[in-house]
């Protein structure tokens, strides 16, 4: 298994600035991905964080309004950049050894913006 | 398209009672499914996965069925208590590069 911990926890931010949400395993993981929550609702797949390349984004999310890194397998990094009230939500960040295997989460973002 | 459904209804059962509840999948045959439980406020945890080839998995007090002929899986929590009090998510792959998840059956359980 593994234990995946991000920062921050929660924010309150302005509209139009931009906030990055950090993401650490505890061991190294094949494939890391960042999911969107709404309240009440299920996990939307943003993109998956590929170690050394761009990002592959899923449709409906661009490259310019989340920027994703991960410099290695244990550390992923997600920006929600010049940010609107529909982008508050909770940003969940994942690990996993295979595609389609378990998948380990963090405890989430809660994002509000005003 | 592609559609996993779960009951958005909340499943309210008594203690001790056992919980059902049910995941169906639309348009793909996934090798795999899986089901997390989500507490408020926190990240999903991976509880049990069964494989397109198994009828069924357990884990101590929980079971997993897998029809692949209804597209359908049950999940079963037997002997329920208060602390199983969550929302439950089914996750499989429809063949793109993550999971897909349902939205979630929240289960409450009455002392």
């Amino acid at each position: 298994s593994a234990v995946i911990s991000q920062k921050p926890s929660r924010d309150i931010c302005q509209r139009g600035t931009s906030l990055t949400i950090q993401c650490q395993v505890d061991s190294q993981v094949t494939m890391m991905f960042w999911y969107r929550q709404q309240p009440g609702q299920s996990l939307t797949l943003i993109a998956t964080a590929n170690q050394g390349s761009e990002a592959t984004y899923e449709s409906g999310f661009v490259i310019d309004k989340f920027p994703i890194s991960r410099p290695n397998l244990t550390f992923s990094t997600l920006t929600v950049s010049n940010m609107s009230p529909e982008d508050s939500s909770i940003y969940l960040c994942s690990g996993g050894t295979g595609r389609q295997e378990t998948q380990y989460f963090g405890p989430g973002t809660r994002l509000l913006v005003l | 398209s592609q559609k996993i459904e779960q009951n958005s209804e909340a499943l309210n059962i008594q203690e001790g009672k056992t919980a059902t509840l049910t995941c169906n999948y639309t348009n793909y045959s996934p090798a795999y499914l899986q089901w997390y439980r989500q507490d408020p406020g926190r990240g999903p945890v991976f509880l049990l996965l069964i494989r397109e080839n198994e009828k069924e998995k357990r884990k101590e007090r929980l079971k997993v069925t897998f029809d692949t002929t209804l597209k359908q899986s049950l999940f079963h929590i037997t002997a329920s208590q208060p602390a199983d009090s969550a929302t439950y998510l089914c996750a499989l792959d429809m063949g793109r590069r993550a999971l897909t998840f349902g939205s979630g059956t929240r289960l409450q359980v009455q002392p």
